[in-house]
């Protein structure tokens, strides 16, 4: 049973528009949720973050979105550039001590010049 | 500050054999967390430590263990290898001081293949 889903395997954008990843989770217990990008062969860097008090939070052209009566979260890159093609993660904890992240299967976003 | 670093980069071994895989933290970070990543089942986490203690340990079979020193370093362990163990696996830090929602910031991870 997937917790942390991202339906969406690839997006492609245009350089200098919007670029909208999504993620959905089905865990009422998640209570912060994480955004981590990663290119091949290296580990996960963090993005962004965003507990669940909060309905956004934003670090300079990255935003994150939580709507948690949809248990939903996206990650909006405005504008996207280039070098912002990669996987991105999305991932979730639970409200415990607990350092277990449960991460969604990624989407790997194009920019496109 | 020096990232999280892990130790060998690429590793190649057979089936049947065992394998160390080796973790430095962050300066000042006490909770160190294992995860496997592979294309069919993605990152999956395998387990935490935190003062040389296992805190937390997700679904993997007892082959895989870990350990932590007194200077936060952790190794995990795979013992009786299996073609399916072939991943990527990456360690990940954190202060894991008692604060709830922590980041925590991964290594560049270790590309282990097994044949």
């Amino acid at each position: 049973d997937q917790q942390v889903k991202q339906n969406s395997p690839s997006l492609s954008v245009q350089e200098g528009r919007i670029s909208i990843l999504n993620c959905d989770y089905t865990n009422s217990m998640f209570d912060y949720f994480l955004w981590y990008k990663k290119y091949p062969a290296e580990g996960p860097t963090f993005l962004i973050s965003i507990s669940s008090i909060k309905d956004k939070n934003e670090d300079g052209r990255f935003t994150v979105f939580l709507n948690k009566s949809a248990k939903h979260l996206s990650l909006h890159i405005v504008p996207s550039q280039p070098g912002d093609s990669a996987v991105y993660f999305c991932a979730a904890s639970l409200r415990s001590p607990a350092r277990q992240l449960t991460f969604g299967s990624g989407t790997q976003l194009t920019v496109l010049p | 500050k020096a990232g999280v670093t892990q130790t060998p980069r690429y590793l190649i071994k057979t089936r049947g054999q065992q394998v160390t895989l080796s973790c430095s933290p962050i300066s000042g970070h006490r909770s160190v967390s294992w995860y496997q990543q592979t294309p069919g089942q993605g990152l999956q986490f395998l387990f935490e430590y935190f003062s040389e203690t296992q805190r937390n340990k997700g679904n993997f079979p007892g082959r895989f263990s870990g350990r932590q020193f007194s200077n936060s370093r952790s190794e995990m362990n795979v013992s009786t290898l299996e073609l399916g163990d072939s991943a990527l696996y990456l360690c990940a830090s954190s202060l894991g001081q008692g604060i709830l929602q922590e980041t925590q910031y991964f290594g560049p991870g270790t590309r282990l293949l097994v044949l």
